[in-house]
């Protein structure tokens, strides 16, 4: 695709229950990131996979979370036993591995709701 | 400290006028510099990035960065109201390549 396409946009959940969110990053894009942004916050880093490298999962919140890139390509972010915290816009972005001022293309997002 | 420091309120500037915007970081190993836009409900979308010290201008923004007190600011002249919205300050590291971001800053362009 052109851009970066996450789905679903919109995610309402219960608490408790577990969630999955995708990520189709810019083909050829091996460096994927994924983002947590709480409404009226920054962003805050959630973890980082680079070709086939061992990922950065140093962002990540808690052993509730985990993240996996199959193939190269598309990531998708588990959230497991949801709660009213986790409820924010998650973020994805890829960019071309570079050491440099490569830009990070970033998604449309999903917002996630735990009621 | 956090990694990427952008700790002034919300700024509020008339049409027209110069808006200006800092960012701090802690990490000396930093070597990339972005900022980005994010209108309110959508993504972040990039408008500048830098790596050398001094000044990069393109149109009406400029990014200055200054390695040796680590900081990165950002100048947006002739601002438009079509510029109110909130700036992100990024940073990327050689090290991990990850990139870290600050908290955003709100800018109000006033017709």
């Amino acid at each position: 695709g052109a851009g970066v396409s996450q789905s679903p946009s919109n995610k309402v959940t219960e608490k408790g229950k577990d969630v999955e969110l995708r990520c189709d990053p810019i083909s050829g894009h091996t460096a994927l990131y994924w983002y947590r942004q709480s409404l009226g916050q920054g962003l805050e880093f959630l973890i980082y996979f680079q070709g086939n490298s061992a990922p950065d999962k140093s962002g990540l919140p808690s052993d509730r979370f985990s993240a996996e890139r199959t193939g190269g390509s598309v990531s998708t972010l588990t959230i497991q036993r949801t709660q009213q915290e986790d409820s924010a816009v998650y973020l994805c972005a890829s960019s071309l591995f570079d050491y440099g001022a490569t830009e990070a293309f970033f998604g449309q997002g999903t917002r996630l709701t735990v009621v | 400290q956090k990694e990427v420091e952008q700790n002034s309120g919300p700024l509020s500037v008339p049409e027209g006028a110069i808006a200006s915007l800092n960012c701090t970081y802690s990490d000396r190993g930093s070597q990339s510099f972005f900022w980005y836009r994010q209108y309110s409900g959508k993504s972040p979308e990039l408008i500048m990035f830098i790596y050398s010290n001094g000044d990069k201008e393109d149109g009406r923004f400029t990014a200055q960065l200054n390695k040796a007190s680590q900081y990165v600011s950002l100048l947006i002249r002739d601002s438009q109201p079509s510029d109110s919205a909130t700036y992100l300050c990024a940073v990327r590291d050689y090290g991990n390549n990850r990139l870290a971001f600050g908290k955003g800053n709100q800018v109000v362009v006033i017709p």
